[in-house]
C-alpha cells in the first residue's frame, strides 16, 4: 500500500512565523501535491511538482512556497504565515502519468494565531 | 477553468437504503475521474478510479459511472451501513490536476 506521511497532525503557530510542512511518500512516485481544504471552498492545489527541484504553482500559491529536493520528500513553506492561512493541509503523490490515481496523506490541520 | 459541483451537499438516509451520489464538471476534457471518502479530521481514502475511456467502475457495494459528454458521474451505495457515513468528494483530473468538488456529507442512521 503506497504511504503518504505528513509530519503534523496538527500545529500551531503564531502569525509572521515561518512554518515548515513535511510530506514523505514511499512508493519512489514522481508527482507529488500540496493542498489546502477549507469548509465551503473544497480542496484547492496549492502547489506540485513532478520531479526533484521541479515545481509548479497551482490554484492559490500566494503566500506559499515549496521544496522538492529528494524525491520522496515535498515541503510547504509559509514564508510569513497570516491568519487566513488557518487551514487543513493534505499532500498527495501519483506516478508520473496523468492517469494514474493520487493517494493522500492524514493531512496537518494548522492554526495560525 | 474546470468547475466541479456535488449535489446535495449533505444527505440523511435510514440504514439499509442505497445511496446515489451525483457530480458534474464543466469541462468533458479529462483524464480520469475519481471518487474519495473523507471521515472527520482525515485524509482521503481512494474509492474508485475511472479512466476517461471508460463508462463504470464497481467495487464491492460500489458502483460509480461517468458520462463524460454530459460532464457527470454518479457513485451508487447499495444497501448502506451506518460505517458509510462520511464525506464523499469527487474530482476530476486534467493535465496533472485534481479539481474538486466540496463533497456530499452522508449521515446513515441506525
Amino acid at each position: 500500500d503506497v504511504k503518504v506521511t505528513q509530519s503534523s497532525r496538527y500545529l500551531v503557530k503564531r502569525t509572521g512565523e515561518k512554518v515548515f510542512l513535511e510530506c514523505v511518500q514511499d512508493m519512489d512516485h514522481e508527482n507529488m501535491f500540496w493542498y489546502r481544504q477549507d469548509p465551503g471552498l473544497g480542496l484547492r492545489l496549492i502547489y506540485f511538482s513532478y520531479d526533484v527541484k521541479m515545481k509548479e504553482k497551482g490554484d492559490i500559491p500566494e503566500g506559499y512556497s515549496v521544496s522538492r529536493e529528494k524525491k520522496e520528500r515535498f515541503s510547504l513553506i509559509l514564508e510569513s504565515a497570516s491568519t487566513n492561512q488557518t487551514s487543513m493541509y493534505l499532500c498527495a503523490s501519483s506516478f508520473g502519468e496523468t492517469y494514474q490515481p493520487q493517494h493522500f496523506g492524514d493531512g496537518t490541520r494548522l492554526s495560525i494565531l | 477553468k474546470q468547475e466541479v459541483t456535488q449535489i446535495p451537499a449533505a444527505l440523511s438516509v435510514p440504514e439499509g437504503e442505497n445511496l446515489v451520489l451525483n457530480c458534474s464538471f464543466t469541462d468533458s476534457a479529462i483524464y480520469n475521474l475519481q471518487w474519495f471518502r473523507q471521515d472527520p479530521g482525515k485524509g482521503l481514502t481512494s474509492l474508485l478510479l475511472i479512466q476517461s475511456s471508460q463508462r463504470e467502475q464497481t467495487s464491492g457495494r460500489l458502483n460509480a459511472s461517468l458520462d463524460k459528454s454530459s460532464g457527470r458521474s454518479t457513485l451508487y451505495i447499495a444497501a448502506s451501513q451506518p460505517g458509510d457515513s462520511a464525506t464523499y468528494l469527487c474530482a476530476v483530473v486534467s493535465d496533472y490536476k485534481l479539481s474538486f468538488g466540496a463533497g456530499t456529507t452522508v449521515t446513515v442512521r441506525a
